[in-house]
Order: C-alpha cells, then sequence, then structure tokens
C-alpha cells in the first residue's frame, strides 16, 4: 500500500546535539511538508518542497535544516541552533495537479531533549 | 489573506449526543475544504473533503460537514457520539501557492466525549 513513513516513532536528543528525522513516501507526490506541533498550538510549518533539489522556508524554519535529493524523500535535521525542539514532527506529502486530494500525513516523530 | 478559525479549542459532548465542531473560513477563491482526524500520538487522517460537487459531504466514522457559501462555514458534525471519537479535529482550506496550492488549518478543536 502506497503511504508515508516517519521514522523514529521517538527520538531523544542531548543538548548540543543535531538529529535527523527521516520522511519518505512512495505516493509519487511531487512536494513534501514537515510541521511541528506543540500543545494547543496547532501545526506550523517548517519547510517545504515542490520538486526534488528545491526547498522552501516555512513560518518557523530557524534551527532546521532540510534536504529533497529524491523525490521520495524529505529528511528534517533539527540543529543545535533550535533551542526548544521539544515536539512533535509531522511529515505531509501532495500531490501539486490534485489539489482535491488535500495531504497525506505520516504517523509523526516525537523529539524530546534530554 | 486566506484563512481559517475553528471556534473552540475544547469541545465536551456526552456519549450518545450531536457532535457539532464549527469551522469559519475565508478565501478569495472558490475554495477546497478538508477535515482532518488526529489521535494522539499519531498523524492526521481526513475525515472528509468539500471539492464543490454536494455542498453536504459524508465521511468516515460517520461524521459530515455542509458547505455554506453564504456563511463561509463548514461545520462538522455526527449525529451520536461514540467514545472512540475523542481526538483533536482540524479544519483546512486549500490556497493557491507558487503555482501550485497549500493548506492552511485552523488551530483545531479537541473533541472530549463523557461517558
Amino acid at each position: 500500500d502506497g503511504g508515508i513513513t516517519q521514522s523514529p516513532k521517538y527520538l531523544f536528543r542531548k543538548e548540543g546535539q543535531n538529529v535527523t528525522l527521516s520522511c519518505e513516501q512512495n505516493l509519487n507526490h511531487d512536494a513534501m511538508y514537515w510541521y511541528r506541533q506543540d500543545p494547543g498550538q496547532g501545526l506550523r510549518l517548517i519547510y517545504y518542497s515542490q520538486i526534488v533539489n528545491d526547498f522552501q522556508k516555512g513560518d518557523i524554519a530557524e534551527g532546521y535544516s532540510v534536504s529533497r535529493e529524491k523525490k521520495e524523500s524529505f529528511p528534517l535535521t533539527v540543529t543545535s541552533a533550535q533551542k526548544n525542539p521539544t515536539a512533535f514532527y509531522l511529515c505531509a506529502s501532495s500531490s501539486l495537479r490534485r489539489q482535491a486530494y488535500g495531504y497525506t500525513f505520516g504517523s509523526g516523530t516525537r523529539l524530546t531533549v534530554v | 489573506a486566506q484563512s481559517v478559525t475553528q471556534l473552540g479549542s475544547h469541545v465536551s459532548v456526552s456519549e450518545g449526543a450531536l457532535v457539532l465542531l464549527r469551522c469559519n473560513y475565508s478565501s478569495s477563491v472558490p475554495p477546497y475544504l478538508f477535515w482532518y482526524v488526529q489521535y494522539p500520538n499519531q498523524g492526521l487522517q481526513l475525515l472528509l473533503k468539500y471539492t464543490s460537487a454536494a455542498t453536504l459531504v459524508k465521511g468516515i466514522n460517520g461524521f459530515e460537514a455542509e458547505f455554506k457559501k453564504s456563511e463561509t462555514s463548514f461545520h462538522l458534525t455526527k449525529p451520536s457520539a461514540h467514545m472512540s471519537d475523542a481526538a483533536e479535529y482540524f479544519c483546512a482550506v486549500s490556497v493557491p501557492m507558487d503555482s501550485s496550492y497549500k493548506l492552511i488549518f485552523g488551530s483545531g478543536t479537541r473533541l472530549l466525549v463523557r461517558p
């Protein structure tokens, strides 16, 4: 079955460390997105990419970096510059030509700073 | 600017009661509208969507929503709440972006179901 896979489900980071969250999709979707979710704050867009080797900052990109070397993959790195990284991170994908389908979401990665 | 407003960050109902979650949108073009549900520690799952066909849209788990252009609303309802409906619900509107589109999400409504 087609879908979007995020790994790991739980991740622990020490202060000063960079960590990378994986997001892979086999839906042949053009666009991919990263969201951060904090309690009571809904979804906040970190980065998005509409095409391979190109990506755009969202509303809260500081302290994060991404790459899009393959259509299927859009990893997110949480750098040491992100001062408050503890959150739930969601990856999503969509077809740019099928607006009516909306987004497909992964199951999320919960990142905790220890 | 396009936006989505969900009235009420928390809604509490008794099991068997009517569920009504409110969503109002602003859009400069005819919209595509979506409702997503999120269970704890999971991603968002599509409940239903409006794509300019029927104004009353039926989704999964007995939910439905009615698109009312005059009121710019897309409220989500379910006649009888079940304990398993307890989750967070997000309304979203599709808006133009660059040569494509993006979804703008509301801030979410947490549904609590009392036994």
